[in-house]
């Protein structure tokens, strides 16, 4: 089974600020997907930024972004100018090609501060 | 939202009632996927189906059963409901050709 980390329970951000939550996994699999869900209060789960491992260039949506290191097995998520509404868990997951089912990590739970 | 919807969103029971979650998508996915979500743990693959009738197991089958007798709904049962199955339960669908998986709403379940 593929194994999904993130380290960081919990991070608190300042409105405006940027911040960068870790991800970490271990396949054996040379091609694969990776994500960024969030989940606000509401419980609903979101796709903000997936990522292709074969594509060497890093996803981009918007404020999103991702740094996506395939040797490390790395796949950070970078929230720029933070608002409010960023609040929220985030999770990072995995799919292996030709698979389709997610593996996610526990989650960071992420609180924008006035 | 793909248009998933799942019913109930709320329900409490007791130990050993049979309990069935219903999951309904509308825009004709092929692949019907259930989850669940529990502190610590991020969510977990129960079951999953790639087609009418056409179902598999996941991470955390273990006393759950599904069935899928038509595209667009996808039942969770729980044959004898355990405190342990105590969670909330997401349904979601797979966007084909970008592999992207869209979610319900979620049931939050309670086992008493």
């Amino acid at each position: 089974a593929q194994t999904v980390t993130q380290s960081q329970p919990e991070m608190s951000v300042q409105e405006a600020e940027t911040v960068t939550l870790s991800c970490t996994y271990d396949t054996s699999e040379n091609n694969y997907y990776l994500f960024w869900y969030k989940q606000p209060p509401s419980r609903q789960m979101i796709l903000v930024i997936r990522q292709e491992a074969y594509k060497q260039q890093n996803a981009t949506e918007n404020r999103f972004s991702v740094n996506f290191q395939k040797a490390a097995k790395s796949f950070s998520l970078k929230i720029s100018d933070s608002q409010l509404g960023d609040t929220a868990m985030y999770f990072c997951a995995f799919m292996k090609t030709g698979a389709n089912n997610l593996f996610f990590g526990t989650g960071t739970r992420l609180t924008v501060i006035p | 939202d793909a248009g998933i919807t799942q019913s109930p969103r709320h329900k409490v029971t007791e130990t050993g009632t049979p309990v069935t979650l219903r999951c309904h998508q509308t825009e004709n996915h092929r692949y019907m996927y259930w989850y669940r979500q529990d502190p610590g743990h991020g969510l977990r693959l129960i079951h999953y189906s790639y087609g009418v009738k056409d179902t598999d197991k996941g991470e955390v089958s273990d006393g759950y059963s599904v069935s899928r007798s038509k595209t667009e709904d996808f039942l969770l049962t729980l044959e004898s409901a355990t405190s342990s199955q105590t969670s909330v339960y997401f349904c979601a669908t797979l966007l084909a050709g970008v592999n992207e998986q869209f979610f319900g709403p979620g049931t939050r379940l309670t086992v008493l």
